[in-house]
């Protein structure tokens, strides 16, 4: 049973151009959810999704980023216009559905994709 | 305001040697508390992971401690190893609500073993 994958591992935008980060969960799980890592900080949370909904994505950009997890393939989180500000490390990470109705799941983390804007 | 703060941020000590992390916490309400490791240039794995009720729980050579009156937890690493070089980043996640399940991470305690 395969881990979180995510490609490309790293990923070099020049500014205004469009990034594009994927995330295929592990086997059996319905739920992606993707952080953003900028040096020296934590991990954030940016969204939260199961399969064809957006559950949460309060912690998402309101511009130029976008994310979905379509009934078949990858989880994409979309980047368009990149700056460089958003040069960071991306990781998804998902889990099963959970059967506490008031908690989530041990989440799994992918190796993360690493983006630099120049 | 929901946060995770971990002291040190970053720590040297001789392989063989103990050391313990610490952290603390404002999240509230509280669901559950979970430490990670995580490698230079990899994704967080989860090394433990404490509910309410749980004081102590071990892993191996990772010993987590949780008290949850005065919202501090601790991880004790027993006879480092040069592996164990990594950063220790303590997860709070919040129960229910407005922020059902939102994971709300330190910045974690960048721990470095020398030979």
């Amino acid at each position: 049973n395969a881990g979180v994958m995510q490609n490309p591992r790293h990923l070099v935008r020049r500014r205004g151009q469009e990034a594009r980060l994927r995330c295929s969960p592990m086997k059996g799980h319905s739920h992606v959810y993707w952080y953003r890592q900028l040096p020296e900080e934590g991990l954030k949370f940016m969204v939260y999704l199961q399969k064809e909904n957006i559950i949460d994505e309060s912690g998402m950009p309101k511009e130029r980023f976008s994310a979905e997890f379509p009934k078949e393939g990858p989880s994409i989180l979309r980047i368009q216009q990149v700056v460089r500000g958003d040069s960071a490390a991306y990781f998804c990470a998902s889990s099963r559905m959970s059967d506490k109705p008031r908690e989530h799941s041990e989440q799994y983390f992918g190796p993360g994709t690493r983006l630099t804007v120049t | 305001k929901n946060q995770v703060e971990q002291s040190p941020q970053s720590l040297i000590i001789l392989e063989g040697k103990n050391c313990t992390l610490q952290c603390n916490y404002t999240v509230s309400p509280f669901s559950n508390l979970r430490w990670y490791k995580q490698d230079t240039g990899r994704g967080p794995v989860s090394l433990t992971i404490m509910t309410f009720s749980e004081n102590t729980k071990s892993n191996g050579r990772y010993t987590a401690t949780l008290d949850a009156d005065t919202k501090q937890s601790s991880l004790h690493i027993t006879a480092s190893q040069l592996s164990d070089s990594a950063s220790y980043i303590c997860v709070v996640s919040a129960e229910g609500g407005s922020t059902l399940g939102r994971l709300y991470f330190g910045r974690g305690t960048q721990l470095t073993v020398w030979p």
